[in-house]
Order: C-alpha cells, then structure tokens, then sequence
C-alpha cells in the first residue's frame, strides 16, 4: 500500500499570498488531519476530516481552511500568508475502524516558506 | 498549557545498551498514547503504542511502559543502534472517549533527540 502523500514538498511564498497544500491518505482512510510543526511550538493539530466533514478544528486563525473529497483526498488552505506561517505542514490518515483506528500514519510534510 | 511533557531535549546511549524515553502527561482524559520516530525532512513515524487499559506493550526491540496513576509512560529500546538516533514523539489522544474535542486529534510533547554512539 502506498503511505500518505504530500504535495508539494518545498513552497516559497510572500507575505498576503494564499497557498493550497494537498494530501492523499492510505487507501482505505478516510479520516486525515492536519498539524502544523514549528521550532517553538513543536507539532501542532489544526484540524481533521472524516467523509468530507471537518470533526475537529485546533486552537489556529480562520485563514486556515481545509476540506475533503469523496475519495478522502484532502486540501487544507491558508489565506493573507504571514511569516509566522512557515512551517513544516503534516497530513496523517488513520483507518477509523479495526484495531489500528487510533493510530495516525504521516506523510513526509510540506515545508512552507514566508517571506 | 503542554498537556504532554517530554522534559528531556536530548538523550545519547551507547549501541548496545537501553535508550528509556520518558514523557509525562496531565489531562486524565487521555487514554491512548503513540511514540512516533522522526527523521529530518521527514513525517513521523509510527513505533508503538497503548491503550490505558494496559500497562505494557511490546513489539521487537520497543516496548512501551504506562504508569496511570503517575500519568507517566516510557519507551525502552534495547539493544539500542546507530540507526535508532532519531528525534522521539510521545503522543497522546482520548481515543475511547472519542467525540467533539477529541477526534482526529494526537497532543505531542516537545521531542527526545536520541543519539546512539557505535
């Protein structure tokens, strides 16, 4: 089985863009969250999906957005960029069901640059 | 306020010998806890976990010790290798208590740098 993707690896952007980072679970997961990992703040949840409803939502501004697909893919957004936003983004997908519901599996992170 | 502590940044070992990784937790709701090994450039990943209905768990050269009347759990590798040297995640979630505040949602402390000298 394929793990968990993200696209793409390395982002460069201004302060006031918006950027769109995408994330394709494990075959079969349907829940995917997100975290955000900085030096001071270490690893960060921003939010989860599950069947295309966001369940749960962290402690972050409403420039962060996200969403999910029919097909668990998901998307998360962050509007009028600022560069406290730099920062590695990390998606994980979890099956939901069966003994490794509890267990969130990682991809390899966007690394988002503000400047 | 850091709901999942791990308070030592660093930790080195000889090969061969026992790494014991600690991390203590405050919020009694949590009944699920994952160590995560991370590479840099990379995602975490997934070493071992246990529910708070048991209090050890063992896969290969990791197991985990859970200690609820402590809120303290520990991972032990033996016999540590150069390869192990990684930062470690101890994480936590209220997995069985799932709902509102809870889903999809790992709280993680702040990392263990284990370095494994040859």
């Amino acid at each position: 089985k394929a793990g968990v993707t993200q696209t793409p690896r390395y982002l460069i952007k201004t302060r006031g863009q918006q950027v769109t980072l995408s994330c394709s679970p494990i075959s079969g997961h349907r829940s995917v969250s997100w975290y955000q990992q900085t030096p001071g703040q270490g690893l960060q949840f921003l939010f989860e999906y599950f069947s295309e409803t966001q369940r749960n939502k962290g402690n972050f501004p409403g420039r962060f957005s996200g969403r999910q697909f029919s097909n668990s893919r998901s998307e998360m957004n962050v509007s009028t960029l600022e560069l406290g936003d730099s920062a590695l983004y990390l998606c994980a997908s979890s099956p939901s069901t069966g003994n490794a519901k509890n267990i969130q599996y990682f991809g390899a992170g966007t690394r988002l640059s503000v400047l | 306020d850091q709901q999942v502590k791990q308070n030592s940044p660093s930790l080195s070992v000889q090969e061969g010998r026992i790494s014991i990784l600690n991390c203590d937790y405050t919020n009694s709701m949590f009944d699920y806890f994952l160590w995560y090994k991370k590479y840099p450039a990379e995602g975490p990943t997934f070493l071992i976990s246990i529910s708070s209905i048991k209090d050890k768990n063992e896969d290969g050269r990791f197991t985990v010790f859970l200690n609820k009347s402590a809120k303290h759990l520990s991972l032990h590798i033996v016999p540590s290798q150069p390869g192990d040297s990684a930062v470690y995640f101890c994480a936590a979630s209220s997995a069985l208590n799932a709902g509102g505040t809870s889903y999809g949602k790992l709280t993680f402390g702040q990392g263990t740098i284990l370095t494994v000298h040859p």
